[in-house]
Formats: structure tokens, sequence, C-alpha cells
């Protein structure tokens, strides 16, 4: 399995409050990527990165933010939990120039 | 633009009898392709990749998919299933070369596996 590692793993939260998903990969991948998964449907690509201080917007609009400060580090927060927000959030990375991309075991978030 | 359609959202076999899960793609560019399987509650593993070489491309566990062009068609495949099979199978299209933006996920097939 790949070296990409996602907390927590579950997480149950009320609105408003604000949360921050983690993600860490020790492959030296200088890509990484959020993904937005609801059941059943398909992944959506939400933020991704190029490498340290590289932020980017993906296909899918998002009210969470994203920060590179580290290389093998890329954390997903919302300051405002809403039922919206309720989905799995997938964390992968990938080499430069590699389409290939290794996911971690994901995040399930229920916004009450 | 790219897509990726999954022609069956469920497939039920017996174990021991041959696995077929369909995909089509549309692209305006040569594609690459991949099949990857989301276990429950672990995260996506490629199964195997399609990148311009052979057509007929090999993947982990005996599972293995042809690139038809002329059908526009990445199936995935394997002769005799296994109960540990059973997961949710997901065919990505990339025709960016690599991008951050260039995988487009197909909404997945669930494969049931009968004893």
């Amino acid at each position: 399995e790949a070296d990409i590692y996602q907390t927590p793993r579950y997480l149950v939260i009320g609105t408003g409050k604000k949360i921050t998903l983690e993600c860490s990969q020790t492959m030296g991948h200088d890509k990484m990527y959020w993904y937005q998964q609801d059941p059943g449907m398909e992944l959506h690509l939400i933020h991704y990165s190029y490498g340290v201080n590289s932020t980017e917007k993906g296909d899918l609009s998002s009210e969470s933010t994203v920060s590179r400060i580290r290389t093998e580090h890329f954390p997903l927060t919302l300051e405002s939990a809403r039922p919206s927000h309720t989905s799995q959030y997938l964390c992968a990375s990938s080499l430069a120039g590699a389409e290939t991309q290794y996911f971690g075991p994901g995040t399930r978030l229920l916004v009450l | 633009a790219q897509s990726v359609t999954q022609l069956d959202s469920h497939v039920s076999v017996s174990e021991g009898t041959p696995v077929l899960l369909r995909c089509n793609y549309s692209s305006s560019y040569s594609p690459s392709l991949f099949w990857y399987v989301q276990h429950p509650n672990k995260g996506l593993q490629l199964l195997l990749k399609y990148t311009s070489a052979a057509t007929l491309v090999k993947g982990i566990n005996g599972f293995e998919a042809e690139f038809k062009k002329s059908e526009t068609s990445f199936h995935l495949t394997k002769p005799s299933a296994h109960m540990s099979d059973a997961a949710e199978y997901f065919c990505v299209v990339s025709d960016s070369g690599g991008g951050a933006d260039g995988l487009t996920f197909g909404k997945g097939t669930h494969l049931i596996i009968q004893p």
C-alpha cells in the first residue's frame, strides 16, 4: 500500500465548528490532491498543489481551504462546518509529471 | 473535454466465474486510462493503467483490461472471481499529460461476489 495517511478516519461534528482534515505522505511526492466523494458517486477534485506554497482550486467548488507549508503535509480546513459538507474526503499524491495518483484511506465527515 | 461512463453501477457474479466491468471514455487527445479499486474503508488502489503502449494491460490480482480505440472502451476483466474481489471499481481517464486537474473518474461499479 502507498504511504499516505489521513486523520481522522471518521468525524461527527456539529454545525458551525471549525475542522481540519489531515493528510500526510512519506513518498516525497510534489503533487497532492483533495477529492470529495459522495456515496455512490464519482470523485470530484476540490483542491490540488504542485508543491510547497502552491495551492489551486479543483473542478468542484468547495468552501474548504488548504495549505502546503511542507512537502509531506496537505491539510484541509473548513472554518464553519455545515450539513452540506457531509461527505467522504480523499487525499492523494503523485510525482511531478506523473499521472498515477496514490490515495489515502479517506475521512468520512458527518456534520449534524 | 474528457468523460468516463461506467456502464453498470452493480455487477454480481459467482465465485470462480469471469468478471467483466465495462468502461467507455471520450477524450480529445490520446488518453491514459486507469482502473482503481476501493475496498470498504480503504483508499483507492491502482489496479492497472494504459499509457499508449500495449493495448492489453495486465494488472494486479489477475485483472486485465484491453484498450480499444475504435470502440472507445477500456473494459476490466478477470477470468475467475474471488471473494476478496468484492469492492468498488473506478475507471479513470487522463488526457492532460499529468496535469493536476487531468483525471476524470467514473461513478464506479460495485462488484458483488456470490459464494
